[in-house]
């Protein structure tokens, strides 16, 4: 079944604490990239990537890493987390050519205290 | 300024109504339009790219009107499985897309 996987679906972490969401894609998709949702914002992303060692910030990269060094996963990285970064996570992919879809994974609740 | 506007609703509508609501995007440079539906944050998932002339599927027409920088989602005969919150994007390329908060439909019996 053709999907994109991240884990974990819930987090609750403290301060300072890193910690690393994954994704990972079968589609063989070029392109991947991260957003956060969070309530009256929207989706907004985070990073981005266009192909294995390419990746580019987003609207809202503050705080987080991001690696690309297989076609199939993007991993998100947070290397002190802040109660700021409490959010839903999505991470998505597609196959980089014009109009083509987004398919999103089913989310990481991301809890900061 | 957000880069791409909707009305947040709720809309309430009973089944078999039409429900219409628009988006407006900021970027002059845009070049790709979709709607997508989430369900109670849930993964969003697309419901239609959006084209210059239009496009139907189904019960779903969405229009285009770049003069004025809106995009149109029109329901007809709405099902209670419409009930979403509907996405808005408008990206100037497939990378850069940038999404609306969400327009939420709840349709009733």
């Amino acid at each position: 079944e053709a999907q994109v996987t991240q884990n974990p679906r819930y987090l609750i972490t403290v301060t300072g604490k890193k910690l690393t969401v994954t994704c990972s894609q079968n589609m063989n998709h070029e392109y991947m990239s991260w957003y956060r949702q969070d309530p009256g914002l929207g989706l907004r992303q985070i990073y981005y990537s266009m192909n294995v060692e390419v990746t580019d910030k987003g609207d809202v990269p503050e705080g987080y890493k991001v690696s690309r060094k297989e076609k199939r996963n993007f991993p998100l990285i947070l290397e002190s987390p802040s109660p700021n970064q409490t959010s839903l996570y999505f991470c998505a992919s597609s196959p980089g050519v014009y109009n083509s879809p987004l398919h999103f994974g089913n989310g990481t609740r991301l809890t900061v205290t | 300024r957000k880069e791409v506007e909707q009305d947040p609703g709720p809309f309430n509508v009973p089944e078999g109504a039409t429900v219409a609501f628009n988006c407006t995007y900021s970027n002059s440079a845009s070049q790709s339009f979709f709607w997508y539906r989430q369900d109670c944050r849930k993964e969003p998932k697309l419901l239609m790219s959006v084209y210059s002339s239009g496009n139907e599927d189904g019960r779903f027409t969405a229009q285009l009107n770049r003069a004025s920088q809106y995009i149109s989602l029109l329901i007809r005969d709405s099902k209670l499985s419409d009930s979403a919150t509907y996405l808005c994007v408008a990206g100037i390329n497939d990378y850069k897309l940038s999404f609306g908060a969400g327009t939420t439909v709840t349709v009733r019996a």
